[in-house]
């Protein structure tokens, strides 16, 4: 079936430098990307998402990258903050088949000041 | 902004007992979703519905659990006769049409005992 693999699982980084996370989908028929970021006890909350007929997309400080060809989706995420720390899950879509969410492992970013 | 709304926040029940939670999704909103989030573990798509009616389960979604939207606001997940395993923080999504991002409530903790 579907599957989401999402790395690194847990991923230290310091205040100012940049944060990588990287997810790969088995669904060649996904058509739509969000990431979104859980912090503890919380809803995931959407912070960017990418079409697939898109293959970057920037808001700020945040961008995701998408390789249709090799089914690789990332988040890129500079100068990073302390209010960054967070749980972070990529997710791929196949919106004509109903749309659900199938989400990575989750990545735990823990930004150090 | 608005957003999904669910109900209640905690919900402690005694294994083998029904338990109904709730959700208001956005007003405009036509697809819906239940998801689950097994505590410090990914979250798993359970049902997805429209159109009045089941779109598509997982696995997950056995006989024991039932959605309805018994009027023009709610959109309830019922499980039967909950088990241990049940035990675990439950979503509730809404997105207006397809293409459009799904937007998650603050989710219900339910505890077995």
């Amino acid at each position: 079936g579907e599957n989401v693999e999402q790395h690194p699982s847990t991923l230290s980084v310091q205040e100012g430098d940049s944060a990588v996370i990287k997810c790969t989908y088995s669904d060649s028929a996904s058509n739509y990307f969000p990431w979104y970021k859980q912090e503890l006890g919380k809803r995931p909350q959407l912070i960017i998402d990418i079409r697939s007929n898109v293959g970057e997309k920037k808001d700020q400080r945040i961008a995701v990258t998408l390789n249709k060809t090799a089914k690789h989706f990332s988040l890129h995420i500079t100068e990073t903050q302390p209010e960054d720390s967070a749980v972070y899950f990529c997710a791929a879509v196949v919106y004509n088949q109903g749309g659900k969410l199938i989400f990575g492992q989750g990545t735990e970013l823990s930004v150090k000041p | 902004e608005p957003e999904v709304t669910q109900t209640p926040s905690h919900q402690v029940t005694q294994m083998g007992q029904e338990v109904i939670l709730r959700c208001v999704p956005i007003s405009n909103h036509l697809y819906f979703y239940w998801y689950r989030q097994i505590l410090g573990q990914k979250v798993e798509f359970l049902v997805s519905f429209y159109n009045n009616e089941i779109s598509e389960k997982s696995e997950i979604f056995d006989d024991q659990f039932s959605v309805e939207r018994p009027d023009g606001s709610n959109f309830t997940l019922k499980i039967r006769s909950t088990k241990l395993e049940d035990s675990a923080m439950y979503f509730c999504a809404s997105r207006r049409q397809a293409g459009q991002p799904q937007h998650f409530g603050d989710g219900t903790r339910l505890s077995i005992l």
